[in-house]
């Protein structure tokens, strides 16, 4: 299995509130993504990494940011949480195009 | 823009040989991607496919035909830990991106 840990696992916040969530991953690939997964929608991509300090926006990006310093971390941060963002987050990395591996998610609960 | 449509559930007995399918839309396209789910978990690998033709891998094998913008996963000798959801993807020419299909849910049946 790729090593890729994401913490926290499990967060409650209230609305209006940052929230970071980190992806740390071993495996020195140089690709990283976050995703989000919705009943209905599926994993609809958020922000995603082609290297340090090299990030873009994916598909459902409004509201969140991302930060990549080093090869391993990722971290992507709600700057004020809303109601609509409580969902399972997903980090996923890769070195190859023909491959992606994902984390164990974070459920992130925002009341 | 790319529209994946895969079917929302299934289900099959266990011990037979399941189809699920999956149709794409793409502005470009530079491979295909199975994975599975199991509910509360996360995505796991199961293929990749870029030119035409079966890969087979034990139990399962996955088809890709660019032309007709089509993939099917075969899942093979059903076992009821088969039961979850599976999830078709595809890269972008010249993307880094994945896009996911909404996902079909499969039963596997006693």
């Amino acid at each position: 299995d790729a090593g890729i840990t994401q913490s926290p696992r499990h967060k409650v916040t209230e609305t209006g509130t940052p929230v970071t969530l980190r992806c740390h991953q071993t495996e020195n690939h140089r690709y990283m993504y976050w995703y989000r997964q919705d009943p209905g929608h599926g994993l609809r991509l958020i922000h995603y990494s082609y290297g340090v300090k090299d990030t873009d926006k994916g598909e459902v990006s409004d509201g969140y940011s991302v930060s990549r310093s080093k090869t391993e971390d990722f971290l992507l941060t709600l700057e004020s949480a809303t109601s609509s963002q409580t969902s399972v987050y997903f980090c996923a990395i890769s070195e190859s195009l023909s491959e992606a591996f994902f984390g164990q998610g974070t459920r992130l609960t925002v009341v | 823009g790319q529209n994946i449509d895969q079917p929302t559930e299934m289900t099959a007995t266990e011990g037979a040989i399941v189809q699920i399918n999956c149709t794409y839309q793409t502005s470009g396209f530079n491979g295909l991607f199975w994975y599975q789910q199991h509910a509360g978990e996360a995505p796991t690998f199961l293929s990749y496919n870029v030119l035409d033709g079966l890969e087979e891998k034990g139990r399962f094998s996955s088809f890709l035909s660019r032309s007709k913008g089509y993939s099917y996963l075969l899942l093979k000798e059903l076992q009821m830990k088969d039961s979850a959801s599976y999830l078709c993807a595809v890269r972008g020419a010249g993307s880094y991106q994945l896009t996911f299909g909404k996902g079909t849910k499969l039963s596997v049946i006693p």
